[in-house]
């Protein structure tokens, strides 16, 4: 199986400030033949389910405030908050979808500073 | 509106059987490409797929918990139901069903079934 390491496990950001989010998998999970990463990012809020923010490494989902955005390719993935919000508190979990089984991050908390 | 719930107990005995039901709307279980996996969260550990139903009815299954689980189609067209026999103290966690459509991300996931095993 693909193992996702994401890192740090939590970080608190002050209000207005960027947030750094890494993700690495275990092999790489770009598919050549459409030069496309299998790879999610989610944030769950407490009592909510996971929402999908970003797929393809770096495609905004339909509604995602444009200060979300994923970079990265082959094996190293990073999610970046541009200007914390105090609604952006939340965990933050990678996911490959390039192999059965899917496999996760064990998330990222984000907390205000 | 896409909707998916989970329902079931909330408290399991170890070696019982766990049923769960996802059911969905906004949506056809039918619909092209669309398919219905089980994911589930330990306390303090990543999320875990356990198992997908995909559209035209085939089942893909997590290999460690092969012989545990069984996914399938519920006595409703808008329900997908996970069976989980001899449950274990280990085996408590939130247990979500999530929507993809193709080989894609979750689109759509449930709230999330919280299901402690003790006896």
């Amino acid at each position: 199986d693909i193992v996702m390491t994401q890192s740090p496990d939590s970080l608190a950001v002050s209000l207005g400030e960027r947030a750094t989010i890494n993700c690495k998998s275990s092999q790489s999970i770009l598919y050549s033949s459409n030069n496309k990463n299998y790879l999610a990012w989610y944030q769950r809020k407490p009592g909510q389910p996971p929402k999908l923010v970003i797929y393809w490494a770096s495609t905004r989902e339909s509604g995602v405030p444009g200060r979300f955005s994923g970079s990265g390719s082959g094996t190293d993935f990073t999610l970046t908050i541009s200007s914390l919000q105090a609604e952006d508190v939340a965990v933050y979990f990678c996911q490959q979808y390039y192999t059965t089984p899917t496999t996760f991050g064990q998330g990222t908390k984000v907390e205000i500073k | 509106q896409v909707t998916l719930k989970e329902s079931g107990p909330v408290l399991v005995k170890p070696t019982e059987t766990l049923t769960l039901t996802c059911t969905v709307s906004g949506f056809s279980l039918s619909d092209s490409r669309v398919g219905v996996s089980w994911i589930r969260q330990p306390p303090g550990k990543a999320l875990q797929w356990l198992t997908h139903l995909f559209s035209d009815g085939e089942r893909s299954y997590t290999a460690s918990l092969r012989s545990r689980l069984t996914i399938s189609r519920g006595t409703s067209a808008s329900q997908v139901v996970l069976t989980m026999t001899n449950m274990d103290p280990a085996d408590t966690g939130t247990y979500y069903c999530a929507r993809k459509i193709g080989w894609a991300p979750f689109d759509c996931w449930g709230q999330g079934a919280l299901v402690t095993v003790s006896s």
